[in-house]
């Protein structure tokens, strides 16, 4: 099956430093990547679409420029949270789309904790 | 904008017991794909079934199936000889034909009891 892999898994960061969160398909090529939110207790909530090659486009209400999404390959995503605070502690998942299906294979996520 | 509902926020099953699932969707569209996802306790999400709205046929993986009725917007999944590791949040999601975004239901916490 499809694998997707994240890194880091956990990560604890001082308020208003960034932390990358990497994305990456590891048996196939995505052109397409997606990048969500979860809190606890809750659904996932689409932050942005990642298409390789070009610019992020982002949900509303999410902030580009806090959110910075690079897909520079076709295996590879970044989210940099940028200046980061206390609430966007979260949980952040990643997703990579089987070309020509509409499947998407998620990856283990990120638990961010901004102190 | 489509809405998934998911309107059972918790269920429990007994062990080789058969439980289902309800979701109900909002759509304009004629084609679409409709999925469910499980998120066990690690949180990491996994396809558990999918079907296409053009197919009559209701999709069947193993012990999972679903109940698709298009024309009343439903999309139940059946789990049958539930398992201890089918305790899990389980999602119903909807993808429009050409727009590949996942729209999820609040989800359903399930728990299989020994």
């Amino acid at each position: 099956g499809a694998v997707v892999s994240q890194h880091p898994s956990r990560v604890i960061c001082k308020s208003g430093t960034s932390v990358k969160i990497e994305c990456r398909s590891l048996d196939f090529q995505a052109t397409t990547m997606f990048w969500y939110r979860q809190f606890p207790k809750q659904s996932l909530m689409l932050m942005a679409t990642s298409n390789e090659g070009s610019k992020a486009t982002y949900e509303q209400g999410v902030e580009k420029d806090k959110f910075l999404i690079n897909h520079a390959s076709l295996t590879l995503s970044t989210l940099t949270v940028t200046s980061a605070h206390p609430e966007d502690s979260s949980f952040y998942i990643c997703s990579a789309r089987i070309p020509s299906t509409y499947e998407q294979y998620f990856g283990p996520g990120t638990r961010l904790t901004v102190t | 904008a489509q809405t998934v509902t998911q309107s059972q926020p918790e269920m429990s099953v007994q062990e080789a017991e058969t439980v289902t699932l309800s979701c109900t969707y909002d759509t304009s569209e004629s084609n679409y794909y409709l999925f469910w996802y499980k998120q066990p306790p690690s949180r990491q999400m996994i396809l558990v079934i999918r079907q296409e709205a053009y197919k009559q046929q209701n999709a069947t993986e193993n012990r999972f199936s679903v109940n698709f009725q298009k024309a009343a917007k439903s999309f139940s999944l059946k789990i049958s000889d539930s398992q201890l590791g089918d305790t899990a949040m389980y999602f119903c999601s909807y993808s429009g034909a050409g727009s590949y975004q996942l729209t999820f239901g609040k989800g359903t916490k399930l728990s299989v009891i020994p």
